[in-house]
């Protein structure tokens, strides 16, 4: 099984300001034949299913706001969220569609300092 | 409108059984993967099962394999997973999630609103 490995598991951050959340995958997760690293990120908000923020590693889904950015390859990955805003306070999931069983990280708890 | 409805959620004892169904709207479900994916009281995501476009193939993360069954119905736009000799540890929301990529595994988009399943001791 390929292991997501999140950190940190929370961080608090100024309104406006930057915040970075990593995951890092057991095996690499980027398919030669391609050149495709097979990661997602989802973001999900108390009481709420988790929403696609980004697939293929770096592509935004539509309607997702482009202060959220998805960067890294093979094994390591990384979300940046460039100015964050009030409403983007949730729990950030990455997720490998690499292989069965696919696996999320332990989630990264995004706070306003 | 894209929409997944789950259904089936409630209290059974350890050892019960329990069936799940999920509704889809609003998009060709014929064509997509469709997925379970849960989540316990307080924790993180895990993939529980998947199921192939027509429901040739169908796939399970280990603790589940051999006591849950996925199935769908695309006459009917609609998703089942039957949960039988149900533990403790399978205590979650159940979210119904389609399959998205061209490839032949998925990132999760649309997601259900989810279902709660307790299992009691």
């Amino acid at each position: 099984d390929i292991v997501m490995t999140q950190s940190p598991d929370s961080l608090a951050v100024s309104l406006g300001e930057r915040a970075t959340i990593n995951c890092k995958s057991s095996q690499s997760v980027l398919y030669s034949s391609n050149n495709k690293n097979y990661l997602a990120w989802y973001q999900q908000k108390p009481g709420q299913p988790p929403k696609l923020l980004i697939y293929w590693a770096s592509t935004r889904e539509s309607g997702v706001p482009d202060r959220f950015s998805g960067s890294g390859s093979g094994t390591e990955f990384t979300l940046t969220i460039s100015s964050l805003q009030a409403e983007d306070v949730a729990v950030y999931y990455c997720q490998q569609y690499y292989n069965i069983p696919l696996t999320f990280g332990g989630g990264t708890k995004v706070e306003i300092k | 409108e894209v929409q997944l409805v789950e259904s089936g959620g409630g209290l059974v004892q350890s050892g019960g059984s329990l069936r799940l169904s999920c509704a889809a709207s609003g998009f060709i479900f014929r064509k997509y993967w469709m997925n379970w994916v849960r989540q316990a009281p307080g924790k993180g995501l895990e993939w529980v099962a998947n199921i192939k476009e027509d429901g040739s193939e169908s796939y399970y993360v280990d603790s589940v394999k051999g006591r849950f069954t996925i199935s769908r119905d695309n006459t009917k736009n609609s998703l089942d997973l039957q949960m039988n000799s149900l533990r403790v540890e399978d205590t979650a929301v159940y979210y119904c999630a389609g399959g998205n990529s061209p490839d032949r595994w998925n990132w999760f988009d649309p997601w259900g609103q989810g279902t709660l399943v307790t299992v009691s001791s």
